[in-house]
């Protein structure tokens, strides 16, 4: 069954704008991760959050995790029109196994 | 260092016909993990691999679908009697293990049944 389910699942923004995606999860969870894909292909990790954050910074990247909420939100600050992707949150299946649970995914476009 | 390989990128086959896909995971990375994408969806986990065995065969999508790994690195995924259905994007990850390591994902194999 879909753990994770993102909102929007399409965002068009200007370069220079900010764009916030979100994430809500239906389970309990030992982190959350948010990945970028682009071009349909590989992924690339960007942030994880473990259960017990609350917030976590990478350069331009900020992530919030409200587990009474069971959601996630993903900002990505001044954005650039390299930023152009497939965002998804993914949540670890309460199985320590590492096992990824992924959501559909925000696609963002950044206009030049 | 040399990130996660899978070969083929791209596979066409016909429906009936069997394929072997193949994941070489970074060095010294014991968690193996195969996840499929459908045109335009999220991933679908399908199996997960910690060492040469695998703990959780749980997101196999049917008795056609098996994968091994031997000598805890190389990953094949066989899918026999392809279905125009198992057309998708194929993805192999690998990690150090554990619930708290970020997945590494290659390039991924893009399968198409004709």
């Amino acid at each position: 069954s879909q753990q994770g389910e993102e909102d929007p699942q399409a965002l068009s923004i200007q370069e220079g704008e900010n764009a916030t995606m979100n994430c809500s999860y239906k389970t309990s969870i030992n982190n959350l991760q948010w990945y970028r894909q682009n071009s349909g292909r590989g992924l690339v990790h960007l942030i994880l959050i473990r259960s017990n954050e609350r917030e976590k910074h990478s350069g331009r990247l900020r992530v919030t995790l409200d587990t009474s909420k069971k959601s996630s939100s993903l900002l990505i600050t001044a954005s650039r029109a390299a930023d152009t992707a497939s965002y998804f949150c993914a949540t670890d299946w309460p199985s320590n196994t590492g096992k990824l649970i992924f959501g559909q995914g925000t696609t963002l476009q950044v206009k030049p | 260092g040399a990130g996660v390989s899978q070969s083929p990128s791209n596979k066409v086959t016909e429906k009936g016909k069997d394929v072997e896909l193949r994941c070489d995971p970074i060095s010294g990375h014991t968690a193996l993990y195969w996840y499929r994408q459908s045109l335009g969806q999220g991933l679908e986990f399908l199996i997960y691999f910690q060492g040469n065995s695998a703990p959780d065969k749980s997101g196999l999508p049917s008795d056609r679908f098996s994968a091994e790994r031997t000598g805890g690195s190389v990953s094949t995924l066989t899918i026999q009697r392809t279905q125009q259905e198992d057309s998708a994007v194929y993805l192999c990850a690998s990690s150090l293990g554990g619930q708290y390591n970020e997945q590494f994902f290659g390039p991924g194999t893009r399968l198409t049944v004709l």
